[in-house]
């Protein structure tokens, strides 16, 4: 079971606007920025969001935010190329670990 | 340009061992918190353990999972009394120099198999 809570599956059409969530508690989310990775079909991961700010090179229909203990990554004009997993991860200073969400698999329809 | 390429992995029985190297460049290796990070087969992203940078006099932390059978030294990551389930890629992976909890860059990953 992951420290942070990820939707399994999320879709959306080419153009449409989609938004995954990550959720975690006061001593990671609540703390600190959050981190997205991209994989696509298994290969290495990417950075494509820190926290809301984007990583050199991403472009500028990703977009983060964070309320609380819950982080957003939002993609918006969906491309085919988007289809991805998409992890979320930050720091956690209770466990004094890395933490990782289980997850969403992003299916551009 | 950042560059991070893992070697060292392949097929071990359980209890035995193996050491993962990741090869840095352009960058200066020692000002970055350096992370490892697997992926079992099907699964997602867990964390291994991660060292400081030197201004933290390179302290590691390590996942539950591997506590007191890995080891990071430097670039490399020694993996002692092996079970099945430490079968996975292994990545390398930096922080951000600021804010270390994001990781910037990862390596391409090499594959670690503990079989009989």
């Amino acid at each position: 079971q992951s420290a942070l809570t990820q939707e399994a599956s999320v879709s959306g059409t080419v153009g449409q606007k989609v938004t995954l969530s990550c959720t975690g508690n006061i001593n990671n989310i609540g703390s600190y920025g959050v981190g997205w990775y991209q994989q696509i079909s298994r290969g290495a991961p990417k950075s494509v969001m820190f926290g809301n700010s984007l990583p050199s090179g991403i472009p500028d229909r990703f977009s983060g935010s964070k309320s609380g203990t819950t982080a957003s990554l939002t993609i918006s004009g969906l491309q085919p190329e988007d289809e991805a997993d998409y992890y979320c991860s930050t720091w956690d200073h209770s466990l004094r670990a890395q933490v990782f969400g289980g997850g969403t698999k992003l299916t551009v329809l | 340009e950042v560059q991070l390429v893992e070697s060292g992995g392949g097929l071990v029985q359980p209890g035995g061992s193996l050491r993962l190297s990741c090869a840095a460049s352009g960058f200066i290796f020692s000002d970055y918190y350096m992370y490892w990070v697997r992926q079992a087969p099907g699964r997602g992203l867990e964390w291994v353990g991660r060292t400081r940078n030197r201004y933290n006099i390179y302290t590691r932390e390590y996942g539950a999972a591997v506590q007191g059978r890995f080891i990071i030294s430097g670039d490399e990551l020694q993996m002692n009394s092996l079970k099945t389930e430490d079968t996975a890629v292994y990545y390398c992976a930096r922080g951000e120099i600021s804010r270390e909890w994001y990781i910037d860059y990862w390596g391409q990953g090499t594959l670690v198999t503990v079989s009989s």
